[in-house]
């Protein structure tokens, strides 16, 4: 199984700063992996898949980057509904698995 | 537009089984893959398992063994998921999901499933 580790754990930030969260697979996963953002009481989001493409509605200041092992998220400029916890998800392997999440909160 | 809606909460004892619906919409049922995902209170998500909706073709996570089946009815549409042999740590919201090619594009709206004595 491929563990996928997130980090930090809990980023705190202004709005208006740029967000980075990292994605780390125990082995390549070439490009299959898509990130998710997940607010209290509702279920997850796709918001990119395929490392780094958008998926419908969502802001261009969601950008997803990296391949192989090593994947970020970059929140160009915090909006205030962007605070959420964020997973990242492979597909790369023969089953899937989801990172263990990161907070951006306030600060 | 797409949807994907989940049957009700469930409570249920240690040891029983549960099994949860998934009824998809605004697309060709066939088209798309089913899994499941969960989600213990003020945890991560969780992979379970997945049907190919066209062929009725199933896969588990390692993690729940045999404890888990997923089957459909494609004269309803619809995919469930039984979790057997329950215990505490299986309180969780439980959620379906649209496979498109490895992510999942459209979410269910979750099923919580307490198991309590």
């Amino acid at each position: 199984e491929i563990v996928l580790t997130q980090s930090p754990g809990t980023l705190s930030l202004s709005p208006g700063e740029r967000a980075t969260l990292s994605c780390r697979a125990s082995q390549s996963v070439s490009s299959s992996l898509a990130w998710y953002q997940q607010k209290p009481g509702q279920a997850p989001r796709l918001l990119i898949s395929g490392t780094s493409n958008r998926a419908t509605g969502i802001p261009d200041r969601f950008i997803g980057s990296g391949s192989g092992t090593d994947f970020i998220l970059t929140i160009s400029r915090l909006e205030p509904e962007d605070f959420a916890v964020y997973y990242c998800q492979q597909y790369g392997g023969s089953s899937r698995t989801f990172g263990q999440g990161t907070k951006v909160e306030v600060k | 537009q797409v949807q994907l809606v989940q049957s009700g909460a469930e409570v249920k004892k240690p040891g029983a089984s549960v099994r949860i619906s998934c009824k998809p919409s605004g697309y060709t049922f066939k088209f798309y893959g089913i899994h499941w995902v969960r989600q213990a209170p003020g945890q991560g998500l969780e992979w379970m398992g997945w049907i190919n909706t066209g062929n009725g073709n199933t896969g588990n996570s390692q993690n729940f063994q045999d404890r888990v089946t997923i089957t459909r009815d494609t004269s309803a549409s619809t995919v469930y998921m039984e979790l057997s042999s329950l215990r505490s740590e299986d309180t969780t919201v439980y959620y379906c999901v649209r496979d498109s090619s490895g992510y999942y594009d459209y979410w269910g709206q979750g099923t919580l499933v307490t198991v309590s004595s």
